[in-house]
């Protein structure tokens, strides 16, 4: 079955802390991984998008892994800040065997950052 | 600055009602979607379309219908609402041609079925 799981379902951290976040999928074949982030009554928004043949990349105080092997891939926060409080969501496409494709959407985790 | 935008951030209607929740794209993207949000459910598609006057049921359609008249608008119609109908409502939008653009989303319209 195809699926994207994200872990932990929430995270609460000091300011100035780093933080890491998990998503597991089972989605084949694979072809990327985007991170979204979602802050509160807003629409998503990209990241990162890893594809294949990449391991690491890094967007500001953002860095994103994929495995492809373990199909696992994790966000990595570095020196949180009060506006990093947000759900970050991973989200892979699957392609049917006829038609557009479909995305699969973690539940997603939600961070909250104290002072 | 391109974007998505979603006519109605909050809407508040009455068991019964018919409800449109209008999205707008300035990007001339080929694909658009609705999704529903619920905690602990993550987002779920329930409508798609990809071309002018196109549509596709997504995986939760029951209750709704769509209509794309212009490429840039796409409507979502709840033809009577009911209290489980209660959610946020997210429109996004992606260019043609595979899934490494990712979609734009708008702010979102959350709604509340009384």
């Amino acid at each position: 079955k195809n699926q994207v799981e994200q872990s932990p379902q929430s995270l609460i951290i000091l300011e100035g802390k780093n933080c890491t976040l998990q998503c597991n999928y089972t989605v084949s074949p694979f072809s990327n991984l985007r991170w979204y982030k979602q802050d509160t009554g807003r629409g998503p928004v990209s990241l990162t998008i890893m594809t294949f043949s990449e391991n690491t990349k890094s967007n500001g105080r953002y860095t994103a892994t994929l495995d492809a092997d373990t199909k696992q891939s994790s966000l990595h926060i570095t020196a949180s800040q009060l506006s990093d409080s947000a759900s970050y969501i991973c989200v892979v496409p699957r392609r049917p065997t006829s038609g557009t494709y479909k995305y699969i959407f973690g539940t997603g985790t939600r961070l909250k950052v104290l002072a | 600055d391109v974007k998505v935008t979603q006519s109605s951030r909050y809407l508040v209607k009455r068991t019964g009602e018919k409800v449109f929740l209008e999205c707008v794209q300035d990007m001339d993207h080929e694909n658009m979607f609705w999704y529903r949000q619920d905690p602990g459910l993550g987002l779920r598609l329930i409508y798609f379309s990809y071309d002018v006057k196109m549509k596709e049921k997504g995986d939760i359609p029951e209750g709704y219908s769509v209509s794309r008249e212009k490429k840039e608008r796409f409507s979502l119609i709840l033809e009577s609402a009911s209290t489980n109908q209660t959610s946020m409502y997210l429109c996004a939008s992606s260019p043609g041609g595979g899934t490494n653009y990712g979609y734009t989303f708008g702010s979102g319209t959350r709604l509340t079925v009384v």
